[in-house]
């Protein structure tokens, strides 16, 4: 079964400080990766997603994330952070089988990012 | 708001007691998930529907949990004999899957029904 790590349990940064959050995940086959936000007293928002292509995907209010399939990873970056993008994070996976998607997600443990103006 | 709305929002029970959730999801979705949000952690996947098939049930989900969608609209889920250990935010999602998206499968979830089991 896959399974998803996201190494940083809570980043704290400074306003326009750089972000990168990790995220790795275990399987071996072809895979769909997500990032979802989840602001203080919000549902789950998309943030991006990867299903194919170009590496290097963008997503809304500035993100991106580049796909490393050597590594396994989906990291989270983000050149300027601003103190509306304290949230917590969550990086996600399913896996393809055959010409669909598998459906389920399975998440990491989540990132907290608190951004200090 | 067309999003994927779930009713209650929140809820208190006794140990011992069933409760019902509901989850609506966005029109014209075929597909419908819940999953389960224990603190410090990301959702884990419960069971999900395509239309109305129920189609993939976790090992999580044990005896006193079901869920239907009937009509391959909304979908409820229900515990039976509620523990402690039930407490948790219930998450619902939703997605259109199949020849229409392809492999460009993407889910949208709703607020939560956050559950306290006392």
């Amino acid at each position: 079964a896959q399974s998803v790590s996201q190494h940083n349990h809570h980043v704290i940064l400074s306003e326009a400080a750089s972000l990168e959050l990790g995220c790795n995940y275990s399987y071996g086959g072809t895979v769909n990766l997500f990032w979802y936000v989840q602001y203080p007293g919000q549902h789950l928002q998309l943030l991006l997603k990867y299903f194919s292509g170009d590496p290097l995907v963008k997503g809304i209010k500035g993100f991106e994330a580049e796909f490393i399939k050597s590594k396994f990873s989906f990291n989270l970056r983000k050149p300027s952070v601003q103190w509306s993008d304290t949230a917590e994070y969550f990086c996600a996976v399913n896996v393809r089988a055959g010409g669909t998607s598998y459906g389920k997600l399975t998440f990491g443990q989540g990132t907290i990012l608190t951004v200090h103006p | 708001d067309t999003g994927v709305s779930q009713d209650p929002r929140h809820k208190i029970t006794k140990r011992g007691q069933n409760v019902t959730f509901r989850c609506d999801p966005i029109s014209e979705h075929n597909r419908l998930y819940w999953y389960r949000q224990t603190l410090g952690q990301g959702p884990e996947f419960l069971t999900y529907f395509q239309n109305e098939a129920q189609l993939e049930k976790s090992r999580l989900l044990s005896d006193r949990f079901s869920a239907e969608r009937p009509k391959g609209s909304f979908s409820t889920l229900e515990i039976q004999r509620t523990e402690q250990g039930d407490s948790a935010m219930y998450l619902c999602a939703s997605s259109l899957a199949g020849a229409l998206a392809g492999v460009k499968e993407t889910q949208y979830f709703g607020p939560g029904t956050r559950l306290l089991v006392l």
